[in-house]
């Protein structure tokens, strides 16, 4: 079945730098979701990313899906420790199923 | 506006116990789904509906069963609870008539711990 790959798993920052994350797939994606997961909360959702190429900005968080719609990435400026927590990109996995990825855990050193 | 509500928050169970875990939306959401959630493992599809009366398996079925008998109400039931299943599940919904193509909408969760 589709499966999502994040890349790193986890990924510790300075506040203040800037940092992107990946999502990867064998598969050419119809589209691909985004949510966040604030330590001890459920996910919450971030963006959805249909068109090949597609750029969405949420603030300092910059969303791609890839030429291909294979891959997608998260760019994240001047981080922030309201940033800390753990994000997901989730795809459908054929029919109606929303498949995850195993998540990206994101620390912040103020 | 209570969106997505999970019952119990927490619960602790013996091996070979049964219990329901429940679930609501009043949202109107056609679509609902069941995730577990492992350190590790990110969130792992278990049952989702598309709709009163319809259900399927998801990535990680075994162990556990669902029914939707209303548009609001999708419960997951634990036959014999196994340490193995030992951890937090959520609940999400999403309607438009979109399905798993919607933004998801998460309960809280029910932290579930079995002995």
């Amino acid at each position: 079945g589709q499966q999502v790959m994040q890349i790193p798993q986890y990924q510790h920052v300075q506040e203040g730098e800037d940092f992107t994350t990946y999502c990867n797939s064998s598969t050419t994606l119809s589209n691909i979701q985004w949510y966040k997961q604030r330590p001890g909360g459920h996910p919450v959702f971030l963006i959805q990313l249909v068109k090949s190429g597609e750029v969405k900005k949420q603030k300092r968080l910059t969303f791609q899906f890839g030429e291909a719609k294979k891959n997608s990435s998260l760019h994240i400026t001047a981080t922030q420790t309201t940033d800390v927590g753990t994000y997901f990109c989730a795809s459908q996995g054929g029919s109606e199923k929303l498949v995850f990825g195993k998540g990206m855990k994101l620390t912040v050193n103020p | 506006n209570a969106g997505v509500t999970q019952t119990p928050k927490f619960q602790v169970l013996k091996t070979g116990q049964s219990m329901t875990l429940q679930c609501a939306q009043d949202m109107n959401h056609e679509y609902m789904s069941w995730y577990r959630q492992d350190p590790g493992m990110g969130l792992r599809l278990i049952h989702y509906s598309v709709g009163a009366g319809i259900t399927d398996q998801g990535e990680v079925p075994n162990g556990y069963n669902v029914s939707r008998s209303t548009t609001e109400d999708f419960p997951l039931r634990l036959l014999s609870a196994a340490p193995s299943q030992t951890s937090v599940y959520f609940c999400a919904s999403s309607g438009a008539g979109g399905g798993s193509n919607q933004p998801q909408h998460f309960g809280d969760g029910t932290r579930l711990s079995i002995l």
